[in-house]
């Protein structure tokens, strides 16, 4: 059971124009989201992040945008660069007990930006 | 440099041996997290510690177990691996325990499984 699905694989988008990643979850109890990138032969590196108050978390040119009815979260470059190809995975938590947490993160999608 | 380290890099066995995956979380950060990615998958998470103590438990099987350290390092212990095992192995760290943490990952160790 994938309670956190990046539905697109792949994406390509054209240098300059906006790059959207989307990301849907399942279960309600996730209240904090993260966006993390991952270049080839590395770790993954923190990108933004928003709570489930909110609805919008800008920086920079990386904007996230969080739909609770929809348990929806979509990831903004805007304008996209080739030095953001890499994979973005979109990860979410909940606090379960008073100190434990569950993480999940999604499966990824591969964004190529083209010069 | 995340500052987060991960040794072996690299560790070819064969089924049935056993491992361990060493990680050092950057200084100062008190919570560990491993993680598996395996051929065209996510990342899942496997278990989480804080301070020593475990604080959250993903999909980590009963072959798999972990520790963390007095001095904060952590270990993963693959036992009996099967070639399902092969894959990328992350640790990360994060100064607190909560979900509401930026997790710095280490460059990860890769296993394979012959």
């Amino acid at each position: 059971d994938q309670q956190v699905k990046q539905n697109s694989p792949s994406l390509s988008v054209q240098e300059g124009r906006i790059s959207i990643l989307n990301c849907d979850y399942t279960n309600s109890m996730f209240d904090y989201f993260l966006w993390y990138k991952k270049y080839p032969a590395e770790g993954p590196t923190f990108l933004i992040s928003i709570s489930s108050i909110k609805d919008k978390n800008e920086d920079g040119r990386f904007t996230v945008f969080l739909n609770k009815s929809a348990k929806h979260l979509s990831l903004h470059i805007v304008p996209s660069q080739p030095g953001d190809s890499a994979v973005y995975f979109c990860a979410a938590s909940a606090e379960l007990t008073s100190g434990t947490y569950k993480y999940i993160f999604g499966t990824g999608t591969r964004l190529k930006v083209l010069a | 440099d995340s500052g987060v380290t991960q040794t072996p890099k690299h560790l070819i066995t064969a089924t049935g041996q056993r491992v361990t995956l060493r990680c050092s979380p950057r200084s100062g950060d008190l919570s560990v997290y491993w993680y598996q990615q395996s051929l065209d998958q996510g990342l899942q998470f496997l278990i989480q510690y804080y301070n020593g103590e475990e604080r959250a438990k993903g999909n980590i099987l009963e072959r798999f177990s972990a520790q963390q350290f007095p001095d904060l390092h952590s270990e993963l212990n693959l036992s009996s691996l099967e070639l399902g095992d092969s894959a990328l192995y992350f640790c990360a760290s994060s100064v607190q325990a909560g979900g509401r943490n930026e997790q710095f990952f280490g460059p990860g160790t890769r296993l394979t499984v012959l």
